[in-house]
């Protein structure tokens, strides 16, 4: 049984450019919420997605961005790179997002802007 | 919004003795209280939530304790053992009825235990 998959696991990007990030949530799970994890310090939320509508947004600029598709799989789109947004980019899936629901992580795509 | 702080950053144990992390949160509101583990270079796991109609939960080596009045929960690992040692993360989220169910974590409690 899968568990969530994340992709690629490691990036490099020159400040400016853009990433995609992409998710693929536990099978059965509808849910998917982003968050970033610097060096150091908990992950912090940046977007929750149900059902392929946005539920939840962290306090992030508007240069982040997701989507999440009809099998529940889901997209991280960061523009305009900058140096602080290096990081681990953490998935995480649940049966439906509502509070109590145990969420599950990922392995994380690590994100290195240069 | 909803702060959590939690304690120890660093916490050193011998192996077998006991191992609390304490957090606290700020938002009434939030009834939902997960903690993770995650070891070097890998994903948070879920190792035991505590749910706040619930006072005190235990998973064999692990127990999670919760006072609502208070505002603050704990993680015990009794009979620690080296492959305990990781970074633990305690969180907090609001159940049903809001519309934002996101976990908000503290910063984090090194645990390493000796052999």
């Amino acid at each position: 049984d899968a568990g969530v998959t994340q992709s690629p696991t490691h990036l490099i990007k020159t400040r400016g450019q853009h990433v995609t990030l992409r998710c693929s949530p536990i099978s059965g799970h509808k849910s998917v919420s982003w968050y970033q994890q610097v060096l150091g310090q908990g992950p912090q939320f940046i977007f929750q997605y149900y059902e392929k509508e946005e539920r939840g947004r962290g306090n992030f600029p508007d240069r982040f961005s997701a989507r999440q598709f009809p099998n529940y799989s889901s997209e991280l789109n960061v523009n305009a790179l900058l140096l602080g947004d290096s990081a681990l980019y953490l998935c995480a899936s649940s049966l439906a997002g509502g509070g109590g629901d145990e969420q599950y992580f990922g392995p994380g795509t690590r994100l290195t802007v240069t | 919004g909803e702060n959590v702080e939690q304690h120890p950053s660093t916490l050193s144990v011998q192996e077998g003795d006991s191992a609390v992390i304490k957090c606290t949160y700020s938002d009434s509101a939030s009834n939902y209280f997960p903690w993770y583990k995650q070891e070097l270079g890998k994903r948070p796991q879920l190792i035991i939530d505590i749910r706040s109609n619930v006072g005190e939960k235990k998973d064999q080596r692990i127990a999670v304790t919760l006072n609502k009045t208070a505002k603050h929960f704990s993680l015990h690992i009794t009979e620690t053992q080296p492959e305990d040692s990781a970074v633990y993360f305690c969180a907090a989220s609001k159940g049903r009825g809001g519309s934002n169910y996101k976990l908000t974590f503290g910063k984090g409690t090194l645990l390493t235990v000796n052999p």
